[in-house]
């Protein structure tokens, strides 16, 4: 089955604490992104690859890295977590940048 | 549900109506639109798209029309069913780099 694959669904860590969201994509695509969601502000992309080691940043990318040395795979590195990145995150890809996401079912973080 | 904020549109309507999201976009330059619908607990899933150079689409029980004078999407959906129910989003791009959503609409179908 065609899809992308985050893990874990469900986070909950202590500021400071280094972590990383695995995203991975079986259909070969070559443009994947991160998005986070939060309540009365929608999806704001954090960061986007348009295929191996080739990243950019999005409109929220302070907080966040990111690294693309496998076209599959795409993993959301939160250094130092704050409070402020408590979300709900996205993971998509693309064999057409921002014409054709699909997205993962999303990892819910809360950092206290 | 996870969307549940305290600015997000909600429209609630009988089983069987017609429905109909809107969606005013921001920038002029925008020459893809997309709808997308999030199911709680899920991640968005695409529902139908239309090019800047048409003004309406069609597909399965949906249909979007756009009016690029007032920078208007919609969505409409037909015989509206229980799992209708979610929030769709209109999502916009005029490249393969950024696609921007809009904040959301609270479909509630009621029995």
């Amino acid at each position: 089955e065609a899809q992308v694959t985050q893990n874990p669904r469900y986070l909950i860590t202590v500021t400071g604490k280094k972590l990383t969201v695995t995203c991975s994509q079986n259909m070969n695509h070559e443009y994947m992104s991160w998005y986070r969601q939060d309540p009365g502000l929608g999806l704001r992309q954090i960061y986007y690859s348009m295929n191996v080691e080739v990243t950019d940043k999005g409109d929220v990318p302070e907080g966040y890295k990111v690294s693309r040395k496998e076209k599959r795979n795409f993993p959301l590195i939160l250094e130092s977590p704050s409070p402020n990145q408590t979300s709900l995150y996205f993971c998509a890809s693309s064999y057409r940048g921002s014409y054709g996401y699909t997205f993962g079912s999303g990892t819910r973080l809360t950092v206290v | 549900g996870e969307n549940v904020g305290l600015h997000l549109p909600t429209l609630s309507v009988q089983e069987g109506d017609n429905s109909i999201i809107n969606c005013a976009y921001s920038n002029s330059a925008s020459d893809y639109f997309i709808w997308y619908k999030q199911e709680s607990g899920k991640g968005p899933q695409f529902i139908i798209d239309i090019r800047s150079n048409m003004d309406k689409r069609q597909g399965q029980r949906v249909t979007v029309l756009l009016n690029k004078t007032v920078k208007h999407l919609s969505l409409q959906i037909a015989a509206t069913q229980p799992g209708d129910s979610a929030v769709y989003f209109c999502a916009e791009t005029g490249s393969a780099r950024q696609l921007t959503f809009g904040s959301g609409t609270q479909l509630t179908v009621l029995p």
